[in-house]
């Protein structure tokens, strides 16, 4: 399966900046996708990174506030813009290869706190 | 889909038991399920999948078991060992999407 980096694996923000996450894979995979995992609370999907076009985002993620681009198909990135406490979360980074069982691999995750 | 609820809940087991967690689905065309083990400070690793025309799969110590008619999925995990900690979710991939929705979640605690 895919090897997934990502980084910075945490970080504490003070409010109104921005944060921007980068996931690199080990090789190239057909979808790259951001997710959110609120404190104590499942997994929820922000957007799909798209390459070379625009990601598309689910219902309640804009991409105002969490422009994400993928240059490539082995690099992603994703920007908490504007932050405020709310956004203190976990942002997951994951990956399909398309497999018969879709393969989808989960980087380790960026741990992140505003204050 | 789903709501997600504010708090996990969570199982705790001795070290040697069978653990049993559960899993509602809420798609009825949902076609394919994962479980995923996260560990504190990792992101979720698969553990196993199912499909919808099967309703047991076997794995290392693990059995998944689906029952489509009452939208429910169960994880069994045998002689659970104190390694086995973590979170584990259920997510489902079908009805027209191939991206994974994930269920809430259940915190496994086993005790040595």
């Amino acid at each position: 399966s895919a090897v997934i980096s990502q980084k910075p694996s945490r970080d504490i923000c003070q409010r109104g900046t921005s944060l921007t996450i980068q996931c690199q894979v080990d090789s190239q995979v057909t979808m790259m996708f951001w997710y959110r995992q609120q404190p104590g609370q499942s997994l929820t999907l922000i957007a799909t990174a798209n390459q070379g076009s625009e990601a598309t985002y689910e219902s309640g993620f804009v991409i105002d506030k969490f422009p994400i681009s993928r240059p490539n198909l082995t690099f992603s990135t994703l920007t908490v813009s504007n932050m405020s406490p709310e956004d203190s979360s976990i942002y997951l980074c994951s990956v399909s290869t398309g497999a018969t069982n879709y393969g989808y691999t989960f980087g380790s995750g960026t741990r992140l706190t505003v204050v | 889909g789903e709501s997600v609820g504010l708090h996990l809940p969570t199982l705790s087991v001795q070290e040697g038991d069978n653990s049993i967690i559960n899993c509602a689905y809420s798609n009825s065309a949902s076609d394919y399920f994962i479980w995923y083990k996260q560990e504190s400070g990792k992101g979720p690793q698969f553990i196993i999948d199912i499909r919808s025309n099967m309703d047991k799969r076997q794995g290392q110590r693990v059995t998944v078991l689906l029952n489509k008619t009452v939208k429910h999925l169960s994880l069994q995990i045998a002689a659970t060992q104190p390694g086995d900690s973590a979170v584990y979710f259920c997510a489902e991939i079908g009805g027209g999407s191939y991206i994974p929705t994930f269920g809430r979640g259940t915190s496994l605690i086993v005790h040595p």
